[in-house]
């Protein structure tokens, strides 16, 4: 069945430094979500590519969406304490359900 | 504000008893729900897709009769669990798809079952 690959598992950085995840499926995807859990929360949705070689930002985030569609990755510039969280990817195959990546646990130290 | 809820955000009970959560859409309605399980520290896992007016489609794995899913309405899904044993601790959080070419999920808060 179609695997969502994340990594890292976990990342820890000092405050100011950057962040990347990456999320990769076996299987070419129709869409690709981002959302951020906060710990003790539930998961946010952050943004959706759908377009082969997207590129989308918000403020410090942004998000890119690989030309086979079967990547993406979300960096953060510039982290701040506020970044804490989970960062979880979900990809969606035509018709499907969303298939969640394992998650990148983000520490950041101040 | 939120926009689907659900009841109870904990809950604690004793191993063999039955637990209902429940799963409400605010101001808008859902002919879907997705019902997931999280353990501490993993992602999240899809347990089932709750249907409204019809059964609800488990994944591979999930027991239907130990979790049962019930989608009466168009704003609230229910998901029981049946005879609760202390392996079934976990947070259960349910979403649901709002606006439909964005196909985004808006999740509930969650539901953490404790079973002693």
């Amino acid at each position: 069945g179609q695997q969502v690959m994340q990594i890292p598992q976990y990342q820890h950085v000092q405050e100011g430094e950057d962040f990347t995840t990456y999320c990769n499926s076996s299987t070419t995807l129709s869409n690709i979500q981002w959302y951020k859990q906060r710990p003790g929360g539930h998961p946010v949705f952050l943004i959706q590519l759908v377009k082969s070689g997207e590129v989308k930002k918000q403020k410090r985030l942004t998000f890119q969406f690989g030309e086979a569609k079967k990547n993406s990755s979300l960096h953060i510039t510039a982290t701040q304490t506020t970044d804490v969280g989970t960062y979880f990817c979900a990809g969606r195959r035509a018709g499907n359900m969303l298939t969640f990546g394992g998650g990148t646990r983000l520490m950041v130290k101040p | 504000g939120a926009v689907v809820s659900q009841h109870p955000s904990w809950v604690i009970c004793k191993s063999g008893t039955s637990v209902k959560i429940e799963c409400r859409s605010l101001d808008f309605q859902a002919t879907t729900m997705f019902w997931y399980r999280q353990f501490p520290k993993q992602s999240l896992m899809l347990m089932a897709t709750s249907n409204e007016g019809s059964k609800a489609t488990y994944e591979q794995g999930v027991e239907k009769d130990k979790f049962l899913i019930n989608h009466a309405s168009l704003t609230l899904s229910t998901l029981t669990v049946t005879s609760a044993h202390p392996e079934d601790s976990s947070f259960y959080i349910c979403s649901a798809p709002r606006g439909g070419h964005t196909d985004t999920q808006y999740f509930g808060p969650g539901t953490r079952l404790t079973v002693l």
